[in-house]
């Protein structure tokens, strides 16, 4: 059965960045691509961007342009999301998540498996 | 941008009923829907891929059905595990984005 683990909770005060971390095992990391998605209390699911995890290419929602890089560490089948210029409406649960095809580039095919998510809190 | 308008945000459904939760899309995206649960604290769960088909391993008193704009989640014979939050997902086009959720409570 797939594994994700995420890395734990932040504080981070407003201005700061924050790095989460995806960890995944028992599949072939570089196969499938991982998304980011994020959850603020009391909202509904919000997608940041996605990694292909076999060329590194990213693509990334408009609403996070110029703020979010996400990257990969094959070796560890790691996938990393870091938000800069944090705002306190950044305030929300993180998930990584794997998505369903193989080797998806503009066709994919939605999640399957999902990681239990990164509370990240934004307060002075 | 699809937007995905899903109903009711909340409902309350007692042991046996069967349950009904929507999902329409702005646009057609085909078959290009997924339906999961998630419970308070817990990663989601995927139930529901291409509108209709039961995830492996998924009870069969989930289904799913729809096609081009308007997609249905239905729960038979609901039961007190059921109480959860459930969304859907569209991924025809990027970015993939959601319906706002429904949560079921189980009187």
């Amino acid at each position: 059965q797939v594994q994700i683990v995420q890395s734990g909770a932040e504080v981070k005060e407003p201005g700061a960045s924050v790095k989460v971390s995806c960890k995944t095992s028992r599949y072939t990391f570089t196969n499938y691509a991982i998304h980011w998605v994020r959850q603020a209390p009391g909202q509904g699911l919000e997608w940041v961007g996605w990694i292909n995890a076999g060329n590194g290419y990213t693509k990334y929602s408009q609403s996070f342009q110029g703020r979010v890089t996400i990257t990969r560490d094959t070796s560890a089948s790691t996938a990393y999301m870091e938000l800069s210029s944090l705002r306190t409406e950044d305030t929300a649960v993180y998930f990584c998540a794997r998505d369903r095809r193989p080797y998806c580039t503009n066709d994919c095919w939605g999640i399957d498996y999902w990681g239990q998510g990164s509370l990240v809190t934004v307060s002075s | 941008e699809t937007t995905l308008t899903q109903s009711p945000a909340f409902m309350s459904a007692t042991p046996g009923d069967k349950v009904n939760i929507s999902c329409k899309a702005s646009r057609d995206i085909d078959d290009d829907m997924n339906w999961y649960q998630q419970k308070p604290g817990e990663a989601p769960i995927f139930l529901i891929q291409e509108a209709s088909t039961l995830v492996p391993g998924i009870s069969p008193r989930f289904s799913g059905s729809g096609y081009g704009t308007d997609f249905t989640l239905t729960i038979n014979n609901i039961k007190s595990e059921d109480a959860a939050y459930y969304f859907c997902l569209q991924h025809d086009d990027f970015p993939y984005t959601f319906g706002q959720g429904t949560k079921v409570e189980i009187k």
